[in-house]
């Protein structure tokens, strides 16, 4: 079965600041697909970034980038000069194939990030 | 605009009393799922349905029904809910899942207490 962990489960740090938020997962499938969401205190679920198991290339946009890497099971993401609009929970999730069709997303537990003044 | 619509958003209910969640979609979505969402476990999933008239249990199926009459509809039906069902409910829609792929979109959430 996959899983995915987060061991962080609070992080705080002060504006302007970076912060990465640890995920590493396990799973048999050779394909399969990472992403991140974006919790805010409103409570939707904001999609963030998609990744593939094939795309080893680290992603960057704006203050955000993330850094897969498969050797070690992980799909770690970065905030650069955080700022107190960062404040949120922030799940990491992994996609895989169900016997007898679709697909299932697991979820990691979450990491919650407070951003200070 | 493309959306996953829940209701209620908030609702207060007792032990027992059966409650219906909807959920609906407009992006002609044939996967849809219900995730519950509670403190320390992340996003857990309920039921899925494949298309019209499929449905499959997720994880925690246990005190909670859904059903797929319609492809834009696929509401969450507690027969008698118990506190431990108190929790932030999602729904999800995605396009029929290819290979591992499944970019869900998710509704607004919809915060369930059960007293």
């Amino acid at each position: 079965a996959q899983k995915v962990t987060q061991a962080q489960t609070e992080i705080s740090v002060v504006e302007k600041e970076d912060v990465t938020l640890d995920c590493v997962y396990e799973t048999r499938d050779t394909t399969y697909y990472l992403f991140w969401y974006k919790q805010p205190p409103s409570g939707e679920l904001v999609f963030l970034i998609r990744r593939n198991s094939f795309d080893e290339q680290n992603e960057i946009s704006g203050r955000y980038s993330w850094n897969f890497q498969k050797s070690t099971s992980s799909f770690n993401f970065t905030i650069t000069a955080s700022q107190v609009v960062d404040s949120a929970v922030y799940f990491c999730a992994l996609s895989e194939a169900r016997r007898g069709g679709g697909n299932k997303l697991t979820f990691g537990t979450g990491t919650q990030l407070k951003v200070e003044l | 605009e493309a959306q996953v619509t829940q209701n209620p958003r908030y609702l207060i209910t007792v032990t027992g009393k059966k409650l219906t969640v909807t959920c609906s979609q407009n992006m002609n979505h044939e996967y849809m799922s219900w995730y519950r969402q509670d403190p320390g476990l992340g996003l857990r999933q309920i039921y899925y349905s494949m298309n019209v008239e499929v449905t499959d249990k997720g994880d925690v199926p246990e005190g909670y029904k859904v059903s797929r009459k319609e492809k834009r509809n696929f509401p969450l039906i507690l027969e008698s809910p118990s506190p431990n069902q108190t929790s932030l409910y999602f729904c999800a829609s995605s396009l029929l899942p290819q290979g591992n792929y499944n970019e869900q979109f998710f509704g607004p959430g919809t915060r369930l207490t059960v007293l």
